[in-house]
């Protein structure tokens, strides 16, 4: 089984659609975030969700909003997508302050 | 905000060859967690170090967290073509659940 498993794994859609990224978690954490990993390969978290609340939110465009339905999912939509919103993002879950796990990974492409 | 700066950026070696990679931080980390990421796969634990000064061993790998616990090194012994790959450095402040990413070290391996 799948520790950390998102869909779909790639997206390619045109500028101004909305479009949305799941993940769900069969590891019992608490904890799930989402990283945005750019061309450069630079990781860096989005946001940061601790048993279904919002805990780190980091300096995101309003038109990304995660939902988290309960504390093993955590979904990303994003509105009007724009061209610099391709990258490749990335769910992961660990327990506060510990180790995390990853997903695969969706790589958006917006053209 | 927090800045980890990994080098070298990138390594070329031989099979067999010893590898050393290494982490600074402009802050001070709780936590050190060093992660392998394959092309087109989610970033992979591969050691977390939890005391200042604490060396761990994970098969051929060892990595250390410094004493003044903004630094952290990866020794890789023997390499072999599957440690291709980019390596990362991470560390959490302990104060909230968030994983700052280092700048990512390529490394690549020639038989």
């Amino acid at each position: 089984d799948t520790a950390v498993s998102q869909t779909p794994k790639y997206l390619v859609t045109q500028m101004g659609n909305d479009k949305s990224i799941k993940c769900e978690q069969n590891l019992g954490h608490d904890t799930m975030y989402w990283y945005k990993q750019d061309s450069k390969k630079f990781l860096k978290i989005m946001f940061s969700y601790n048993n279904k609340e919002l805990i780190i939110n980091e300096t995101v465009p309003n038109r990304f909003s995660p939902k988290s339905p309960d504390k093993a999912h955590l979904n990303l939509h994003i509105n009007s997508l724009e061209l610099g919103d391709s990258a490749v993002y990335f769910c992961a879950s660990s327990q506060p302050r510990g180790r995390a796990f990853f997903g695969q990974g969706t790589r958006l492409t917006v053209v | 905000g927090q800045q980890l700066n990994q080098s070298p950026q990138s390594m070329f070696i031989q099979e067999g060859e010893d590898v050393s990679m290494n982490c600074t931080s402009s802050s001070i980390f709780n936590t050190w967690l060093w992660y392998k990421q394959d092309p087109g796969e989610g970033p992979v634990l591969l050691i977390a170090l939890y005391k200042a000064g604490e060396l761990t061993s994970n098969g051929r790998l060892t990595a250390q967290f410094g004493i003044t616990r903004k630094d952290s090194f990866l020794n890789i012994s023997a390499s072999i073509p599957s440690d291709v790959g980019i390596y990362f450095c991470a560390g959490n402040t302990g104060t909230a659940s968030k994983l700052t990413f280092g700048t990512g070290t390529r490394l690549q391996v020639t038989l």
